[in-house]
């Protein structure tokens, strides 16, 4: 029963290409969230939706459209994709807040290269 | 914008050894969180301090929340080949609770 699920794990595609990375999590949460992380392994949030409604949105080019149909999904299109969004992007979900028991749950994260 | 400066950025040791980390911050913070990402894993948590001064332990790691709520370590102790990865050390930017910022990562391997 894998907790924060993302599909595809690998993805190489070719400049320009439009693409999506879909996650699921089955923890109940509220919160989602999608990590980047570049090739120097530094994670830096790009987004976070509370209950389907987008409440971070980091400085990310606006190629980049997260869409939660529901608390339970979040995923990320991107479109145009340039060399430079290659990285490892992680999915993540916790309940609202950073208190005790609000532990952030990631995903095995999705390998993007852009080629 | 807040930073969390991790040191140091790599370690190579020998199985059975002690390790030690920390992760200092111009800002207070007042929750440390300690991941560990395994290779091809995401990142999973270790230990979370909620308190300053606060020493907590899971198995052979330990982790404290500095005093001045600006710093915090983990030390690993009598080291094991599966050790082997990154750690990040992270807190919360409030009021936004879930964002997470991280320090640059601890890339360690351990040499059976």
């Amino acid at each position: 029963d894998t907790a924060v699920s993302q599909t595809p794990k690998y993805l190489v595609t070719q400049m320009g290409n439009d693409k999506s990375i879909k996650c699921e999590q089955n923890l109940g949460h509220d919160t989602m969230y999608w990590y980047k992380q570049d090739s120097k392994k530094f994670l830096k949030i790009m987004f976070s939706y509370n209950n389907k409604e987008l409440i971070i949105n980091e400085t990310v080019p606006n190629r980049f459209s997260p869409k939660s149909p529901d608390k339970a999904h979040l995923n990320l299109h991107i479109n145009s994709l340039e060399l430079g969004d290659s990285a490892v992007y992680f999915c993540a979900s916790s309940h609202l807040g950073s208190g005790p028991g609000n532990t952030i749950y990631f995903g095995e994260g999705s390998w993007l290269t852009v080629v | 914008g807040q930073q969390l400066n991790q040191s140091p950025q790599s370690m190579f040791i020998q199985e059975g050894e002690d390790v030690s980390m920390n992760c200092t911050s111009s800002s207070i913070f007042n929750t440390w969180l300690w991941y560990k990402q395994d290779p091809g894993e995401g990142p999973v948590l270790l230990i979370a301090l909620y308190k300053a001064g606060e020493l907590t332990s899971n198995g052979r790691l330990t982790a404290q929340f500095g005093i001045t709520r600006k710093d915090s370590f983990l030390n690993i102790s009598a080291s094991i080949p599966s050790d082997v990865g990154i750690y990040f050390c992270a807190g919360p930017l409030l009021p936004q609770g879930g964002k997470l910022i991280f320090g640059q990562g601890t890339e360690l391997s351990v040499k059976p």
